[in-house]
């Protein structure tokens, strides 16, 4: 596979549960991203890694924690979620953290909290 | 921090019309304005910038036009076909400063009718 991937596709969730999104990039980017996407509203930041390490969290509640294990992977888990968390959740990757690296977005994943 | 609007929210044009997507900025500091272009059931994708030493960029029918003393920037979409339809964003960085991170506009829907 080429790209920024993400599984699963769609997710639906009930508010006390766990569950964790994955994205992999196959680019040999350096930086890689989180970003919650609402219907009407700007694209919203929530976390930034670098080489593994995390650079920026945009004051993004505590039931969203990521994880990097390595360049190539993202991990977001999910837990006790509240239902305007319900969102496309996206994943990017650039070839390093700044704003003037384009960045590669996979497809998202559609999360419902019910 | 640096806000961006995004007007119109949507936007409906005739097949082979020109179409014009508008941002307006907050930051002087922001130097660097990408615009994403986002097709229904995908991440976004970089389709054009411009940074601020310059006031006007061409990629066949997509042009973008920017004036720093207003702090505002343009999509411009020449001879426009169904295929360009989609969610357009704008966004704004400062590339060389400590903020690293993109500031995206809400979006504008494009739909072109054949």
């Amino acid at each position: 596979e080429t790209g920024v991937t993400q599984t699963p596709r769609h997710l639906v969730m009930g508010m006390t549960n766990k569950k964790s999104l994955k994205c992999e990039q196959h680019l040999g980017h350096n930086a890689m991203y989180w970003y919650k996407q609402s219907a009407k509203k700007p694209l919203e930041l929530m976390f930034v890694y670098n080489f593994k390490e995390q650079t920026e969290n945009n004051s993004v509640p505590s039931r969203f924690s990521p994880e990097c294990p390595n360049s190539s992977h993202l991990f977001l888990h999910l837990h006790t979620l509240q239902p305007e968390d319900s969102a496309l959740y996206l994943c990017a990757s650039s070839p390093d953290v700044g704003p003037s690296y384009e960045q590669y977005f996979g497809p998202g994943t559609r999360l419902t909290v019910t | 921090g640096e806000n961006v609007e995004q007007h119109p929210s949507t936007l409906s044009v005739q097949e082979g019309d020109s179409a014009v997507i508008k941002c307006t900025y907050s930051d002087s500091a922001s130097n660097y304005f990408p615009w994403y272009k986002q097709e229904l059931g995908k991440g976004p994708q970089l389709i054009i910038d411009i940074r601020s030493n310059v006031g006007e960029k061409k990629d066949q029918r997509i042009a973008v036009t920017l004036n720093k003393t207003a702090k505002h920037f343009s999509l411009h979409i020449t001879e426009t076909q169904p295929e360009d339809s989609a969610v357009y964003f704008c966004a704004a960085g400062a590339m060389d400063t400590g903020r690293r991170a993109l500031t995206f506009g809400s979006g504008t829907r494009l739909q072109v009718q054949p």
